[in-house]
């Protein structure tokens, strides 16, 4: 099955960029997601990326992705303090239609 | 358009106690599926429940168990509770799109449930 792993923190001054980092095992996820949540809250979907896809860019994020080393990144632009959260990467096993969830990185915004 | 909806949110309960956790799927979805989330970890996946039976499962025991209604609300079922079942249990709904491998999930509030 899939494994994800993710960095636990990382801490960044208001209007830097973040870069949340992710790698994953299972090279048959089609598809790969990026969840936020926020404290006592469920998770929100932020951004998705086909696997066939290296790149996707949505407002403020973008998302790499490097099949090759199995790794996946998601860039927030202008960093904001309402962006402090954790942030996770997912697969999605598409024959089970499940999600495999890293650990989570807290992201922490210094104004 | 509501969401996805969870109840109870909090839940208190002692070893040995059986709990039931709701859910209601966002408007339009069919599928339910449950994931448990421990302090500290990501989500893990329970089951998922499409057409009112379960089509696949994580790897939990056979004390959790589900259930889906014709109006595709779910039921998740907790028995023998142990205190490491303490966790947030978060319910997300999706639509089955045949043909489609793409599978969007939303995410309830998640109940919080406290095994003492």
């Amino acid at each position: 099955g899939e494994d994800v792993e993710q960095s636990l923190f990382l801490s960044v001054r208001e209007g830097d960029s973040s870069v949340i980092n992710c790698t994953y095992t299972d090279s048959s996820s089609t598809y790969l997601y990026w969840y936020k949540q926020e404290p006592g809250a469920g998770l929100q979907l932020l951004t998705y990326i086909f696997s066939n896809m290296d790149m996707k860019q949505d407002q403020r994020l973008t998302v790499l992705l490097n099949k090759k080393d199995k790794h996946l990144s998601l860039r927030i632009a202008d960093t904001q303090t309402g962006d402090s959260a954790i942030y996770f990467c997912a697969g999605m096993d598409t024959g089970r239609r499940a999600l495999t969830f890293g650990s989570g990185t807290r992201l922490q915004v210094q104004p | 358009d509501a969401g996805v909806t969870q109840s109870p949110t909090h839940l208190i309960k002692t070893r040995g106690q059986q709990v039931t956790l709701r859910c209601s799927p966002k408007s339009g979805h069919d599928t339910v599926s449950w994931y448990q989330q421990a302090l500290g970890q990501g989500p893990q996946f329970i089951f998922q429940y499409y057409e009112e039976e379960e089509r696949q499962r994580g790897n939990f025991p056979d004390r959790f168990s589900g259930h889906q209604f014709p109006n595709y609300s779910s039921e998740l079922n907790v028995n023998a509770l142990l205190l490491g079942d303490s966790a947030l249990y978060l319910c997300a709904s999706s639509l089955v799109v045949r043909g489609s491998s793409y599978n969007e999930q939303f995410f309830g509030p998640g109940t919080r449930l406290t095994v003492l």
